[in-house]
């Protein structure tokens, strides 16, 4: 079975370009998440996906941050424009969706997409 | 939604048990406890997780005290590979999105 995948797995911007991160869950997993670490700091969590409707967005910085997620399977993470605090790494993971009686929160990571915003 | 602390850092000499502590004294009585580590540059890999009997896989073991306020995460043989920082977390609401602290730097020395 595959893992989560992420694309691509290093970019270098310029402060105010606008990239575009991807992410495909695990086939099957309703449940999709993004987080980031930025420098020295704690992983934080941005947003949750269940299928393509966003249950949480309570971690999403500012407006410059747009995700989608058209369909319920892969989702991207749009980054318009970039500023220099942006540079850090981002992970999305996924998990099986949640039914009555049990609880299904295991997440499974990808290997993240590194940021750098000159 | 429950709170965690862990120790900053820890060492385990190769081949020996690796016990990783985590207090989590205001977990309710449905929260799941998860242990997830981070390899350097890597995403966070899934460990274990359980709700109050002890679990174990074939990458570790935990074990829940009986109020649940604290468990231990066990390595029985550590190995340099398992140098990592360890995380503890209880999800929040059930489903939702995953608190990491600062975690356990572990430090496996030969």
């Amino acid at each position: 079975e595959a893992g989560v995948t992420q694309f691509p797995s290093h970019s270098v911007i310029e402060k105010g370009q606008t990239v575009t991160l991807r992410c495909d869950p695990i086939s099957g997993h309703d449940n999709l998440y993004w987080y980031r670490r930025v420098m020295g700091k704690e992983i934080k969590f941005l947003l949750h996906f269940v299928k393509e409707s966003k249950q949480d967005e309570s971690g999403m910085p500012n407006n410059r941050f747009l995700a989608e997620r058209t369909g319920g399977t892969y989702s991207t993470l749009k980054v318009q424009p970039a500023e220099l605090e942006d540079s850090g790494v981002y992970f999305c993971a996924s998990s099986q969706q949640r039914y009555a009686g049990e609880l299904r929160e295991t997440q499974y990571f990808g290997p993240g997409t590194r940021l750098l915003v000159l | 939604d429950a709170k965690t602390t862990q120790p900053p850092s820890m060492d385990c000499a190769e081949g020996r048990a690796a016990n990783l502590p985590c207090n989590h004294s205001t977990i309710s009585g449905n929260e799941y406890v998860y242990w997830y580590r981070q390899i350097h540059s890597q995403g966070p890999q899934y460990i274990i997780h359980g709700l109050k009997n002890n679990e174990t896989n074939e990458m570790a073991s935990l074990i829940i005290t009986e109020d649940r306020k604290s468990s231990t995460l066990i390595l029985p043989h550590a190995t340099l590979r398992d140098t990592a920082v360890y995380y503890c977390i209880v999800p929040y609401n059930q489903g939702g999105k995953l608190i990491f602290g600062q975690g356990t730097e572990l430090s496996v020395k030969p």
